[in-house]
């Protein structure tokens, strides 16, 4: 059964760039997965954040686009995530999440990380 | 903005049923695209309670349902318990100029009265 695993700084100054990583256990980084990074600012609700495939395929959400970058490590078994220009509103429980990758369909994530909360202040 | 728009909260009596709508357009769940309803309580991850539109995880009760038509889904809930009060979120994928991407809707509270 897979399991993930979220690390990383839970204080992050504003204008630098916010690191987590995902760590996969039970399972192969390389299996038929997409591998997700979604948010939820406290209070709020869940914004999806974008997500790899073992080959390095990404996609991104529109709106973050230009600020985030998700990279695979096989060697480590884990996933990461970083969000440069980093501002208050990027303060959140910031969650890992997994879906099937199958052909012609779009699956539900079902697995999920416990989350860690990540808040941008001086 | 949420691309999905869902009632902010709904609410019922124990034993009553309920139904969350989550709306969207011809660009996500209109343009065929599953949708999948997920349950957080408080202080948890997000769980999966529909996938497909209709199919339940093994574990779900059966009092748990869901639906799509057009460009709209909906969640029903039978049998209200106090367990079920949490959060749920619909969850489609969305086709722009930008590529294909994950939304999620806004979020409906429901209250256990």
């Amino acid at each position: 059964q897979v399991q993930l695993q979220e690390s990383g700084p839970g204080l992050v100054k504003p204008s630098g760039t916010l690191s987590l990583t995902c760590a996969v256990s039970g399972g192969s980084i390389s299996s038929s997965n997409w591998w997700s990074w979604v948010r939820q600012p406290p209070g709020m609700g869940l914004e999806w954040i974008g997500e790899i495939y073992h080959s390095g395929s990404t996609s991104y959400n529109p709106s973050l686009k230009s600020r985030v970058t998700i990279s695979v490590d096989k060697s480590k078994n884990q996933f990461s995530l970083k969000l440069s220009s980093v501002t208050a509103a990027d303060t959140a429980v910031y969650y890992c999440a997994s879906r099937l990758a199958v052909a012609g369909t779009l699956r539900a994530f079902d697995i999920w990380g416990q989350g860690t909360m990540v808040t941008v202040s001086s | 903005q949420s691309v999905l728009t869902q009632p902010p909260s709904v609410s019922g009596a124990p034993g009553q049923r309920v139904t969350i709508s989550c709306t969207g357009s011809s660009s996500n769940i209109g343009a065929g695209y599953d949708v999948h309803w997920y349950q957080q309580l408080p202080g948890t991850a997000p769980k999966v309670l529909i996938y497909g539109n209709s199919n339940r995880p093994s574990g779900v009760p059966d009092r748990f349902s869901g639906s799509k038509s057009g460009t709209s889904a909906s969640l029903a809930i039978t049998g209200l318990q106090a367990e079920d009060e949490a959060d749920y979120y619909c969850q489609s994928y969305d086709s722009s100029l930008s590529g294909r991407a994950v939304v999620f809707g806004g979020g409906t509270k429901l209250t256990v009265l």
